[in-house]
């Protein structure tokens, strides 16, 4: 049963640029969440999809976007990098409504901006 | 909104020691989970013990075991005959008890490093 898995692992862009990251959740789970663990932080809520919409969004701004697939992936989005997007983009799945309140974690992308 | 204090940034402990993490939480919910995540250097967050709001009794797993507060808002972490593999960051979590879709949003704390030494 494969876990939570993330690509890219690793990744340097410039500021200004555009990335996008991707997440395949735990099998059987529809849920997927972004976190954002700056250095020597705990993680911080991007935002949550659900039955490919958007449902809950902590404080990112706009250039942060995201899109769930039918097959319940998803991509995290974020336009105009800044230096201050240097960070370790955590994805985690679980049960949209059925679950215990556990959260399975992909090990992250981690991602510099020069 | 919720925040979860963690006052110990770091700590370390002796091999087949016992060590104790403190958290603290705030919120005005009634009803929620309270976790521990542990993050090795691999960086992947592995849930260690989750605790309900609503049930008394402290959760146990294996080696660990919390000491939940409920009045007090406070959830430690005790970690008994530590081992190396214990070495990590170890993260407080905070989730609302929310029925429906597009729940379990976590709100960490910022982490306390534990070394074990031989």
């Amino acid at each position: 049963d494969a876990g939570v898995t993330q690509s890219p692992t690793h990744l340097i862009k410039t500021r200004g640029q555009q990335v996008t990251l991707r997440c395949s959740p735990k099998s059987g789970h529809d849920t997927v969440s972004w976190y954002q663990q700056a250095l020597g932080q705990g993680p911080q809520f991007i935002f949550q999809y659900y039955e490919e919409e958007e449902r809950q969004r902590g404080n990112f701004p706009d250039r942060f976007s995201g899109h769930q697939f039918p097959n319940y992936s998803s991509e995290l989005n974020v336009n105009a990098l800044l230096l201050g997007d240097s960070a370790l983009y955590l994805c985690a799945s679980s049960l949209g409504t059925r679950g215990t309140g556990e959260l399975f974690f992909g090990e992250g992308s981690r991602l510099t901006v020069l | 909104a919720q925040t979860v204090t963690q006052s110990q940034p770091e700590m370390s402990v002796q091999e087949a020691e016992t060590v104790t993490l403190s958290c603290t939480y705030d919120t005005s919910e009634n009803n929620y989970y309270l976790f521990w995540y542990k993050q090795p250097p691999s960086r992947q967050m592995i849930l260690v013990i989750r605790q309900e709001a609503y049930k008394q009794q402290n959760a146990t797993e294996n080696r660990f075991s919390v000491n939940f507060q409920k009045a007090a808002k406070s959830f430690s972490l005790k970690i008994s005959d530590s081992q190396l593999g214990d070495t990590a960051m170890y993260f407080c979590a905070f989730m609302r008890t929310h029925s429906g879709a597009g729940s379990y949003q976590l709100t960490f704390g910022k982490g306390t490093k534990l070394s074990v030494i031989p």
